[in-house]
């Protein structure tokens, strides 16, 4: 069975700062998706890595992807409050999607 | 382009009582999927459809759950008897189906609460 996993799971940071959330992946995986999802609302595609290597970058979050590690990490820089929501990543493998556990991030003024 | 639709947003039901919800994906999405997310945790597949055939169900409960793509185009997801437990969002997604770029897309919901 894949698993998907992500650090941390709550992550409460200031504006302004920078960091860093974890995907991890138990098998290897076509590709891999990084969604938000605000409060009540549903998932949004941010990026999608499909190779070694690939680094994707919009705004003020960058992903990335490190295949031989099973590593996928969203960085987050210079936040703001706008930035605040769930965030999840996803691989995919056999046409199948398959979510981590999410990643609450909430910037404070 | 209109995203994916479901119906209804909000739904509360008592325990034992039967539910339905309803999907219309992207046209031209082959593939839609049905996923139960549960507060606080990620998405759930439950199934998968590839046009109107299941190309995966290993995780739906079917003895309570049943779905159908009769057309391969809008979905309905059914519960009966509905359990306290399966108060969760229902979150339903559709994309081309294949190759290299398949991205999902999700439609806003339904969240269904078992009182």
């Amino acid at each position: 069975e894949l698993k998907v996993e992500q650090n941390p799971l709550f992550l409460s940071m200031q504006e302004g700062k920078n960091y860093t959330i974890y995907c991890n992946y138990s098998t290897t995986s076509d590709r891999l998706y990084w969604y938000r999802q605000d409060p009540g609302k549903s998932l949004e595609s941010l990026f999608v890595l499909l190779s070694n290597g690939a680094v994707k970058q919009e705004g003020r979050l960058m992903a990335s992807l490190d295949t031989k590690a099973r590593l996928s990490t969203l960085h987050i820089t210079a936040a703001v409050h706008d930035l605040s929501a769930t965030y999840f990543c996803a691989v995919i493998r056999g046409g199948q999607f398959y979510f981590g556990t999410g990643t609450s991030l909430t910037v404070i003024p | 382009e209109a995203g994916v639709a479901q119906s209804p947003r909000y739904k509360i039901i008592e325990k034992r009582q039967s539910v339905a919800f309803w999907c219309n994906p992207i046209s031209g999405h082959a593939t839609l999927y049905w996923y139960q997310q549960i507060l606080g945790q990620g998405p759930k597949l439950l199934i998968q459809f590839q046009n109107n055939g299941v190309v995966d169900d290993s995780q739906l409960p079917k003895d309570r759950f049943s779905a159908e793509r009769l057309k391969g185009v809008d979905s309905t997801l059914k519960i009966q008897p509905a359990k306290l437990e399966d108060s969760a969002v229902y979150l339903c997604a559709s994309s081309w189906g294949g190759g290299l770029n398949t991205e999902a897309f999700f439609g806003q919901g339904t969240r269904l609460t078992v009182v």
